[in-house]
């Protein structure tokens, strides 16, 4: 079975500031890995995700993220936030072998919180 | 090319009323999923269907039905809606294998009193 943990609930942050969320799984097989970003009143949207090869990926908006093996972690990151980046991130995975037929695991959620 | 839509958008149910929420995907997606949002515990899987003809439990399922009326169509249906089923309902649809990104639906969002 795979899980998720997101270790920040709430993250506020200034306006040009740079931000990381924080995202840490479990997992016994391997896995494909997902940020997803629901802005206010919204469905999710992807943001990126790490199926193979480098472990830094560039997503949509200037967001990128770090797979780390060793640490079971994809942190997302982002140098410079702007307002329109307040909203909630959610990391998943996804478990290689055709018997998981793309059931993501979600974390509990990330809410950005981007100040003037 | 409307992507995935939901209806409806708000519902408010008493206590034991059943209901149907509906989801159609224009993209030829093979696969469909319904997930749950509660507060502070992300998303959660109810039901997908990997395939027409084809559904499967996922994490939360009980209390819960779903048809695959057809390639375009998932619907998800409460018999006798309770409180604990007050939630935001979201529909998905990927093309079908694990590493597919999933697009979402705007979301239901329903109360049972």
């Amino acid at each position: 079975a795979q899980s998720v943990t997101q270790l920040d609930s709430q993250v506020p942050v200034f306006e040009e500031a740079p931000v990381e969320l924080r995202c840490n799984y479990s997992s016994s097989v391997s896995v494909y890995l997902f940020w997803y970003v629901q802005y206010p009143n919204q469905g999710l949207q992807l943001l990126l995700k790490y199926l193979s090869g480098s472990t830094l990926v560039k997503g949509i908006n200037g967001f990128e993220a770090e797979f780390n093996k060793s640490q079971t972690s994809f942190h997302l990151r982002k140098p410079s936030v702007h307002i329109s980046d307040t909203a909630e991130y959610f990391c998943a995975v996804s478990a290689y072998g055709s018997s998981n037929t793309g059931k993501l695991i979600f974390g509990q959620g990330t809410t950005l919180q981007v100040k003037p | 090319n409307a992507g995935v839509t939901q209806t409806p958008k708000f519902q408010v149910l008493k206590t034991g009323q059943s209901m149907t929420l509906q989801c159609a995907q224009d993209m030829n997606h093979n696969s469909m999923y319904w997930y749950r949002q509660d507060p502070g515990m992300g998303l959660r899987l109810i039901y997908y269907s990997a395939s027409e003809g084809t559904t499967d439990k996922g994490e939360v399922p009980n209390g819960y039905n779903v048809s695959r009326l057809n390639k375009r169509e998932f619907s998800l249906r409460l018999e006798s809606a309770a409180p604990s089923q007050t939630s935001v309902y979201f529909c998905a649809s990927s093309v079908d294998r694990v590493s597919d990104t999933q697009y979402f639906g705007p979301g239901t969002r329903l109360t049972v009193l």
